[in-house]
C-alpha cells in the first residue's frame, strides 16, 4: 500500500516568507508526527498529533511554528516569516496507534530558506 | 550533552564484514530502543526495536541493550553493499504521554565491494 507521502518534496524561498508543508499519513494511522532533520544530524521531534489534536508541541522551536490535522488524516506545517535557520528537511511519520513502536517515516520535504 | 550521543563516523569497512554501531544515552526514563536506516534522500526506515534491556536478532542484524551501562549497539553480521547507508538510533520513554522519539545524530557506513 502507499507510505507516508509529503509535498512539496523541494521547496525554496526567501527569508521573511511564509510556507506550508502537507504530509499525508498511511490510512487508518490516528498518530502523525512532525521532526526536523538538520544536515549532519538526527531527526529532531517538533510536535505530535493523537487524531486531530496535538498531543505534544514541545518541540516546536517558536511561535513561528505552527502545525493543524482539522480531519485526523493530512497534517500541514506552517512555517511564518521564515529565517535561513529553518533550512532542513521537514520529516513527517505516521503510526497505527499511539505509543506505537514502529513510525513509518515519509522522504521528507527539503526547505531551503535564501 | 545531548540526551543519545552517537558516533557520526563515517565508517568505511570491506564486504563481508562483522560491523558495531553503538549508542549512549542519558535518559534512564527511556525503555524502547530502536535502530532506524536512512537511504539518501529518503526517510528513515525501520530496522529492529528493543523493549528495555537484552538482544534481539533478525537474521544479521542484532540489536543489544544494555541499560546499567546506558549503552546501545546494532551488530550487522557478513555486511553487503547494499547496507551502505545512515543508521539512526532512537529512543523513547513511557512516561508521560510522550510519544516522541529522540534520535542519535546518525553513523554513515559504506560497504566497499
Amino acid at each position: 500500500g502507499a507510505g507516508v507521502s509529503q509535498t512539496p518534496s523541494n521547496k525554496v524561498t526567501e527569508k521573511g516568507k511564509y510556507v506550508e508543508l502537507r504530509c499525508d499519513p498511511i490510512s487508518g494511522h490516528t498518530a502523525l508526527y512532525w521532526y526536523r532533520q538538520s544536515l549532519g544530524q538526527g531527526p529532531e521531534f517538533l510536535i505530535y498529533f493523537q487524531g486531530t489534536g496535538a498531543a505534544d508541541d514541545s518541540g516546536l522551536p517558536n511561535d513561528r511554528f505552527f502545525a493543524v490535522r482539522p480531519e485526523g488524516s493530512v497534517s500541514t506545517l506552517k512555517i511564518q516569516r521564515t529565517e535561513r535557520g529553518d533550512s532542513a528537511v521537514y520529516l513527517c511519520a505516521s503510526s497505527l496507534l499511539s505509543a506505537a513502536n514502529e513510525q513509518f517515516f515519509g522522504p521528507g520535504t527539503r526547505l531551503t530558506v535564501l | 550533552q545531548k540526551e543519545v550521543e552517537q558516533d557520526p563516523g563515517p565508517l568505511s569497512v570491506p564486504e563481508g564484514a562483522i560491523v558495531s554501531l553503538n549508542c549512549t544515552y542519558s535518559n534512564s526514563a527511556f525503555q524502547y530502543f530502536m535502530w532506524y536506516r536512512q537511504y539518501s534522500r529518503k526517510g528513515p526506515e525501520l530496522l529492529m526495536y528493543t523493549y528495555s534491556s537484552g538482544n534481539k536478532e533478525d537474521g544479521r542484524f542484532t540489536a543489544q541493550v544494555d541499560k546499567s551501562s546506558k549503552y546501545i549497539s546494532l551488530f550487522i553480521r557478513d555486511s553487503q553493499p547494499s547496507d551502505s547507508a545512515t543508521y539512526l538510533c532512537a529512543m523513547r520513554t513511557t512516561q508521560g504521554g510522550s510519544e516522541k522519539l529522540v534520535f542519535g545524530k546518525g553513523m554513515k557506513l559504506t560497504v566497499n565491494p
